[in-house]
């Protein structure tokens, strides 16, 4: 059973940097991929990016190309996503989630870390 | 990106009611359509995949169906424990995914 958890909340400045990891456990770290996902307060969800982890190559949305980093530490069986420029609007709930893939390229997102809230504040 | 729209954006329903939130694309997406619930101050938690397919562990008064652009998702008879808000995800477009807006269930 895949086991997600997310480090804790975080209160930043605009103009500043967060790091938030997420630990896997319980299967085959480098056959998965995870995906970053945000929910802003009273919104929905909306995906950053991911990173195939065989590959070791990450993936951006347009929104956030500039502004995020996905990385993984095969070590510790570690996921980090950086978000760089801090906004006021980047005030939200990060989750990341497995990506799971089925025989015939169905693809679905489980299970879920339980989500690292992120507070831009001066 | 593929747009998904939701509707309705909010629904009151009394236990005991059927349920229907449907879900529309921009573009066909075949099958590749999945429902999430979720509940205040929690992750997102699958309850359908593949437009149909029901997670492991659901309820199966759960149930999904449709294709191309239109599909569904049924609660055949509410439970105090469905009051929450819905998503679902296309996953056609990989590796942009996208969500619907949600729809929130809430207690008549």
């Amino acid at each position: 059973q895949v086991q997600l958890v997310q480090s804790g909340a975080e209160v930043k400045k605009p103009g500043s940097s967060v790091k938030v990891s997420c630990k896997a456990s319980g299967g085959t770290f480098r056959s998965y991929t995870i995906n970053w996902v945000r929910q802003a307060p009273g919104q929905g969800l909306e995906r950053m990016g991911g990173i195939i982890l065989m590959l070791g190559t990450a993936n951006y949305a347009q929104k956030f190309q500039d502004r995020v980093r996905i990385t993984a530490d095969d070590s510790t069986s570690t996921v980090y996503m950086e978000l760089s420029r801090l906004r006021f609007e980047d005030t939200a709930v990060y989750f990341c989630t497995r990506e799971a893939v089925s025989g015939n390229y169905v693809r679905w997102y489980d299970p879920w870390g339980q989500g690292t809230q992120v507070i831009v504040s001066s | 990106d593929i747009q998904v729209t939701q509707s309705p954006s909010s629904l009151s329903a009394s236990v005991g009611d059927r349920v229907t939130v449907t879900c529309r694309a921009s573009q066909s997406i075949d099958y590749y359509l999945n429902w999430y619930q979720q509940k205040p101050g929690k992750a997102p938690r699958l309850l359908i995949y593949a437009a149909s397919s029901l997670q492991s562990g659901v309820p199966s008064r759960f149930s999904g169906s449709g294709s191309g652009t239109d599909f569904t998702l049924t609660i055949s008879s509410l439970q105090p424990e469905d009051f929450a808000t819905y998503f679902c995800q296309q996953t056609f477009s990989t590796p942009m995914y996208t969500f619907g807006q949600g729809t929130k269930l809430e207690l008549k």
